[in-house]
């Protein structure tokens, strides 16, 4: 497609249960990010992936979380043992290289911790 | 730390009415900054950025915004809106040399009555 695809849109899940989410971004970007937006909350930051270069992991909230980028294409966002205040909206971006800080976004995974 | 204040949470204005948003940025710096819209339903898209050169941008839908260094502010204007312009808008900003992590305000949620 042409625009940055994510899945699932929605995911409710059991508390201590892991979950992924799946970002596949623009082809030919070489950015990709995670953004995490909470009810009344702006976007935070997460994870950001460059091409090659090791990614910056500095914003992810604990250590169970996660993400990788396979093949400098699609990324997977991982969350062990969820927990209820992981609730909130995952919003993947990309960027072409050069691009100066213009973020094509994603629709976002819901994801609701019962 | 950067941050970035929105003004305004929640805005009611009736179609022609002119617009304006406010933005504040707390960093010492040379920043980027932009404003982010995202229409129901849609996923976040850019409006407008600012890097260097002239301190008014326009942008997408005859939005408009002006930079002014000495008071920290990047605030969104129109000067009629449309029914159309009912969105959420985001102020953000990144310190030049990193655009990777944007720092996001809160949001502001704009309602045009038609």
């Amino acid at each position: 497609g042409a625009g940055v695809s994510q899945s699932p849109s929605n995911k409710v899940t059991e508390k201590g249960k892991d979950v992924e989410l799946r970002c596949d971004p623009i082809s030919g970007h070489t950015a990709l990010y995670w953004y995490r937006q909470s009810l009344g909350q702006g976007l935070e930051f997460l994870i950001y992936f460059q091409g090659n270069s090791a990614p910056d992991k500095s914003g992810l909230p604990s250590d169970r979380f996660s993400a990788e980028r396979t093949g400098g294409s699609v990324s997977t966002l991982t969350i062990q043992r969820t927990q209820q205040e992981d609730s909130a909206v995952y919003l993947c971006a990309s960027s072409p290289q050069g691009a100066g800080g213009e973020l094509f976004f994603g629709e976002g995974s819901r994801l609701t911790v019962l | 730390a950067q941050s970035v204040s929105q003004h305004n949470h929640h805005v009611i204005l009736s179609e022609a009415a002119s617009l304006e948003l406010g933005c504040n940025y707390s960093y010492g710096g040379t920043v980027n900054l932009f404003w982010y819209v995202q229409y129901p339903g849609q996923h976040l898209q850019l409006l407008l950025k600012y890097f260097s050169g002239d301190p008014l941008v326009k942008g997408i839908k005859g939005f408009e915004a002006e930079f002014i260094k000495s008071k920290f502010s990047f605030n969104l204007r129109k000067p009629s809106v449309q029914w159309s312009d009912t969105a959420e808008y985001f102020c953000a900003v990144s310190n030049a040399g990193n655009n990777r992590k944007l720092i996001w305000g809160l949001g502001t949620s704009l309602a045009v009555n038609p």
